[in-house]
């Protein structure tokens, strides 16, 4: 199993641009969620989603938006970059939505916004 | 907001002592887990301990919980140089769930 990949590994934006960061897992987890981490900040939860057509925010989800169509794939879209959103992103999963589960986490994005 | 603070912030140590971090939350949770972070990599999940639980053992790992305190520690035993990285303390919702608040975390540097 590959567990839990993220794409692109780098990525540097413009103010203004739109992108979107993949996530993929292959281990048939219901849950997946998009954290950021940023200096002496820990990691912040974005968005997150319990199956397939399920998405919720999270406590940092303004500028992002999710969605979820099939139990692998969870991509993060940022709609209009802002520096603020210079940050390492990473994805993670868990077997389920409701047990409260360890989560596998991908390597990460490493985004910056000039 | 973060729910957890870890404590210290930096801690640096000698092979074979022993490594104890601490994380205090705020709010009644479902469990308390223990992540691993190597510079530069994404967060490898070291041991969970529900709120039902004192303590839990994985290892040279050794977790406490003490619910009515909201606070938890991490000891690492026999230390080694590999076991330099940042620790984060994660916190799960009462109700249950994978909503996970992490704390800011402990660097831990083991010094051969």
């Amino acid at each position: 199993n590959a567990g839990v990949t993220q794409t692109p590994k780098f990525q540097v934006l413009k103010t203004g641009q739109s992108m979107t960061l993949q996530c993929a897992q292959d281990m048939n987890h219901e849950y997946m969620s998009w954290y950021r981490q940023d200096p002496g900040m820990g990691l912040r939860l974005i968005h997150y989603s319990v199956g397939a057509g399920i998405t919720d925010q999270g406590e940092v989800p303004n500028g992002y938006n999710v969605s979820r169509s099939t139990t692998e794939d969870f991509p993060l879209r940022l709609l209009s970059a802002a520096p603020s959103q210079t940050s390492v992103y990473f994805c993670a999963s868990s077997s389920s939505g409701t047990g409260g589960d360890e989560q596998y986490f991908g390597p990460g994005t490493r985004l910056t916004v000039t | 907001s973060q729910q957890g603070e870890e404590d210290p912030q930096a801690l640096s140590i000698q092979e074979g002592e022993n490594a104890t971090m601490n994380c205090s939350y705020k709010t009644s949770i479902n469990n308390l887990q223990w992540y691993r972070q190597n510079s530069g990599r994404g967060l490898v999940h070291l041991i969970l301990i529900r709120s039902n639980e004192r303590e839990k053992h994985s290892g040279r790992l050794r977790v406490t919980l003490d619910t009515s305190k909201k606070s938890s520690s991490l000891l690492i035993t026999a230390s080694r140089a590999a076991d330099t990285a940042s620790y984060f303390c994660a916190t799960g919702p009462p109700g249950g769930g994978n909503k996970l608040t992490f704390g800011t975390g402990t660097q831990l540097k083991v010094e051969l």
